[in-house]
């Protein structure tokens, strides 16, 4: 598809166990972030990617969250050992250089 | 720091009025982009406009308006003749610029729009 995909789209995790959460962003869009929305809230900016280079992760909240993007392309978040706390849709979104992003529709974290 | 406030947590009108909603934002910034996104039911943020911090100018897109206001810190969205199909949250958010490009996004709370047929 032409848009920002992202998988799996609802996610269940008991509380300690470890989650990947995918992105396959626009073809060509060197920009990627990750966001985090809480339920009725904004979304609140994660980490930022430029092509394979992440150049800025000072929205993670802790060292259990950690981002790559190997290839310049996909994007994995992986949230280690996740708390309650962690329950929330995660959105990634791409544009080229100086346009404006485009989001995928989100996973849904849920966290028993 | 840069902040965007959303005052109007959720509004409800009747199908063909006109609502304004609101967007007041802060920023050290001289350069900087501000932002408006729908997301619908489905989750996903849809772009609506971006406007660049020296461009006043108000647009108009069919149904919808947009005024920015540098000496009041606003950048307020009107639908005109609203439809159901505009129910959603719309968030206004702001970026800073670096080097040219666009940084990270700042959101509002968002606001909730329903419009009842």
């Amino acid at each position: 598809g032409a848009g920002v995909s992202q998988s799996p789209r609802y996610k269940v995790a008991k509380r300690g166990q470890d989650v990947a959460l995918r992105c396959d962003p626009i073809s060509g869009h060197v920009s990627l972030f990750w966001y985090q929305q809480a339920l009725g809230q904004g979304p609140e900016f994660l980490t930022y990617f430029q092509n394979e280079a992440q150049l800025d992760k000072s929205g993670l909240p802790s060292d259990r969250f950690f981002a790559e993007r190997p290839e310049g392309s996909v994007s994995t978040l992986k949230i280690q050992r996740t708390q309650q706390e962690d329950s929330a849709v995660y959105l990634c979104a791409s544009s080229l250089e100086d346009q404006p992003q485009h989001f995928g529709d989100g996973t849904r974290l849920s966290i028993l | 720091a840069q902040k965007v406030t959303q005052a109007q947590t959720e509004i409800s009108v009747v199908e063909k009025e006109d609502v304004t909603l609101d967007c007041v934002y802060e920023t050290r910034d001289t350069t900087y982009y501000l932002f408006w996104y729908k997301q619908p039911p489905s989750g996903e943020l849809v772009f609506l406009i971006r406007r660049n911090s020296f461009d006043e100018q108000n647009e108009i897109s069919g149904r919808y308006s947009w005024n920015f206001q540098k000496s009041t810190s606003s950048f307020n969205f009107t639908i005109t003749a609203s439809q159901v199909v505009d129910s959603a949250v719309y968030f206004c958010a702001l970026s800073e610029v670096l080097g040219g490009a666009t940084n990270k996004l700042i959101f509002g709370t968002g606001t909730l729009l329903a419009v009842q047929p």
